[in-house]
């Protein structure tokens, strides 16, 4: 069982590039999350979909954008890079009724020069 | 003022040592209080959540919350290196759109 599956793993960019962040759970889930986590700033919320079909901003969506493709796929898209958006960044999905936990995959380092 | 204040640490304690592990927060709204253990380059997973005040109990961890003070705890029993990681609290009112994260408090448990 995967769970919650980000590629690539690690991504360097020069500032302007853009890039999409994948997302895949195999869980039925229907909540899924873009975070970001900055050392001394904890896990904020970027985006979210509450359900296949819908999306909707978190804290810091400023220069991201979201796309729920399908029930397990929710992707992020940095459409111009730029140096405050190096971070690491997690995916996580819940089941979205009365499961609290929240299942987050292994992240991505991503780095903009 | 940040809704959630963790000290980052790090801790480094003996093996076998308890552990307190303590957030603060401003939202009395705040209802489900959760803790989140973080291994180095993974993503965070749930350790315990409790609803409320008091306490509660799964193995060599107690989670302990105090609505009045507005204050959370983690205690760890019996320390054990693979206790090493970073401990974040995560209180949540109404969605999960909501849930705010602590910056985490990183422990080293030392052989």
């Amino acid at each position: 069982n995967a769970g919650v599956t980000q590629t690539p793993k690690f991504q360097v960019l020069k500032t302007g590039q853009s890039m999409t962040l994948q997302c895949a759970q195999d869980m039925n889930h229907n909540s899924m999350y873009w975070y970001r986590q900055d050392p001394g700033m904890g896990l904020r919320l970027i985006y979210y979909s509450a359900s296949e079909g819908t999306t909707d901003k978190g804290e810091v969506p400023n220069g991201y954008n979201v796309s729920r493709l399908n029930k397990r796929e929710f992707s992020l898209r940095l459409e111009s890079a730029a140096p405050s958006q190096t971070s690491v960044y997690f995916c996580a999905s819940r089941e979205g009724t009365t499961n609290e936990k929240l299942f987050f995959g292994s992240g991505t380092q991503l780095s903009v020069l | 003022q940040k809704e959630v204040e963790q000290d980052p640490g790090p801790l480094s304690v003996p093996e076998g040592a308890i552990v307190s592990l303590n957030c603060t927060y401003s939202n009395s709204a705040f209802q489900y209080f959760m803790w989140y253990r973080q291994y180095s380059r993974k993503g965070p997973e749930l350790l315990m959540y409790t609803y409320s005040s008091g306490n509660k109990e799964d193995g060599r961890f107690t989670a302990q919350v105090d609505k009045s003070s507005k204050y959370i705890s983690l205690f760890i029993r019996d320390s054990q290196p693979s206790d090493s990681a970073t401990y974040l609290c995560a209180p949540l009112s109404g969605g999960y759109n909501k849930l705010i994260f602590g910056a985490g408090t990183r422990l080293a448990v030392h052989p």
